[in-house]
């Protein structure tokens, strides 16, 4: 079974704080995602990467970083937690091929920033 | 931009249909349904890739008209298990590959 496995399930955190979340997955896939879900908004992409050390901007980027130094490992950074960045954060992982690209989803971190 | 789902609720007694619809402002070149149970994550139900293409799974169908950049989900004789929020995700053209963006979602609720 593919595994999208995320570090926390709950978090609470001060404002001001660095945040780090971090995502691992196991069946090889060469991309990955970080979504963020807020009531009545849907999933909104942060940032993927398709490829070690590559990243792309999503809808959302601002106020976040991501990092991806090995392949199987996909970490979101907040610099400066904010209160705004409260939410459920939800990590998926693909293959990147042209006949479609299913998404694997990890239980999600709740984030609480205080 | 997001796509747009419609409805954005339905409740829906044991035994009825739904359909569930997705249209986008942008051309399209696959369309994924998701649905996610309450406190689970999102789980895949089907990908369509090609226009006026159908797909089927178990009672669950979904079709994809390209030229009206729409999809919509087809629930018959809805159980119990199929209550959960469905989202669409779209790939549109000039997008990167593998990059999704995601309806607000529609909450499904079947009632016994």
């Amino acid at each position: 079974d593919v595994k999208v496995t995320q570090s926390s399930r709950y978090l609470v955190k001060r404002t001001g704080e660095k945040v780090f979340l971090e995502c691992v997955q196991d069946m090889d896939h060469e991309n990955m995602f970080w979504y963020r879900q807020d009531p009545g908004l849907g999933l909104r992409l942060i940032y993927f990467s398709y490829d070690v050390k590559m990243k792309e901007k999503g809808d959302i980027p601002e106020g976040y970083s991501v990092s991806r130094e090995k392949k199987e490992r996909f970490s979101l950074i907040l610099e400066s937690a904010s209160t705004n960045q409260t939410s459920m954060y939800l990590c998926a992982s693909s293959f990147d091929r042209a006949g479609g690209n299913e998404q694997f989803f990890g239980p999600g971190t709740r984030l609480t920033v205080l | 931009q997001q796509p747009v789902q419609s409805p954005q609720a339905v409740i829906l007694r044991e035994g009825e249909d739904a359909v569930i619809n997705c249209s986008s402002s942008k051309a399209l070149y696959s369309v994924h349904w998701y649905r996610q149970k309450h406190g689970e994550a999102p789980v895949f139900l089907m990908i369509l890739l090609k226009g006026g293409e159908q797909k089927g799974h178990d009672k669950i169908s979904a079709s994809f008209n390209e030229k009206k950049q729409q999809s919509s989900l087809y629930l018959t004789a809805s159980q119990l298990s199929y209550s959960g929020t469905y989202f669409c995700g779209t790939g549109s053209y000039g997008g990167s590959q593998g990059n999704l963006i995601f309806g607000k979602g529609t909450k499904l609720s079947v009632k016994p």
